[in-house]
């Protein structure tokens, strides 16, 4: 599809529980950004995949979070053990070649930890 | 690494004034400038950008100047509309692949 699909729109979970955040990349992308925006509209990069190859992973928290793509699934991005500060929204972004060219953010997953 | 900064925070104008968001960048080895526009609940979208071989770019209401010497680039947006207001975010970024670093945004509000 010509749009960044990412599921569910909204997830509640309570501490410690397990979250995981699905993302399908436009058709022909092959490169897909995880970012995190807080409340002050910060943007933080978290990981970025070339098809399913892990292509920078240096905002990644080691210690629980987690993500994947695999061929003929969409991506994930799964929060083991949630802490209140991963309360957040989640968006995923595709890009063509990376070669400088612009993402295409999907629509966000709203995180709350409760 | 680099660091984007981003400049106002908030900036309030009437229908029909120009609005202009500048942002500075730490890198010199930054070549891409885009312009995202974030409206309430939604993703950011690409509204405009700029590679480094270029000073300017237009598209109708839309231009993007870039001082490389200064590290500077800006948004300018004319003859404002309601419809303007939104979150806006510049970012840079090097290498092809590499992620984007954000400024922290602008809240623009266009009154009418």
């Amino acid at each position: 599809g010509e749009e960044v699909a990412q599921t569910p729109k909204h997830l509640v979970r309570g501490e410690g529980q397990k979250a995981k955040l699905y993302c399908a990349p436009i058709k022909g992308h092959s490169y897909v950004f995880w970012y995190q925006q807080v409340l002050k509209n910060e943007f933080k990069f978290l990981i970025s995949f070339q098809n399913e190859n892990v292509f920078d992973e240096t905002g990644m928290p080691k210690e629980r979070f987690s993500a994947k793509c695999l061929p003929n699934s969409p991506c994930s991005l799964e929060i083991q053990a949630t802490k209140l500060e991963d309360s957040a929204v989640y968006f995923c972004a595709s890009s063509q070649t990376g070669s400088g060219y612009g993402y295409t953010f999907g629509s966000g997953t709203r995180l709350t930890v409760v | 690494g680099e660091n984007v900064e981003q400049h106002p925070s908030t900036l309030s104008v009437q229908e029909g004034d120009s609005a202009v968001i500048k942002c500075t960048y730490s890198d010199s080895a930054s070549n891409y400038f885009p312009w995202y526009k974030q409206e309430l609940g939604k993703g950011p979208q690409l509204i405009i950008d700029i590679r480094s071989n270029v000073g300017e770019k237009k598209d109708q209401r839309i231009a993007v100047t870039l001082n490389k010497t200064a590290k500077h680039f800006s948004l300018h947006i004319t003859e404002t509309q309601p419809e303007d207001s939104a979150v806006y975010f510049c970012a840079a970024s090097t290498l092809s692949g590499q992620n984007f670093v954000f400024g922290p945004g602008t809240r623009l509000s266009v009154l009418p």
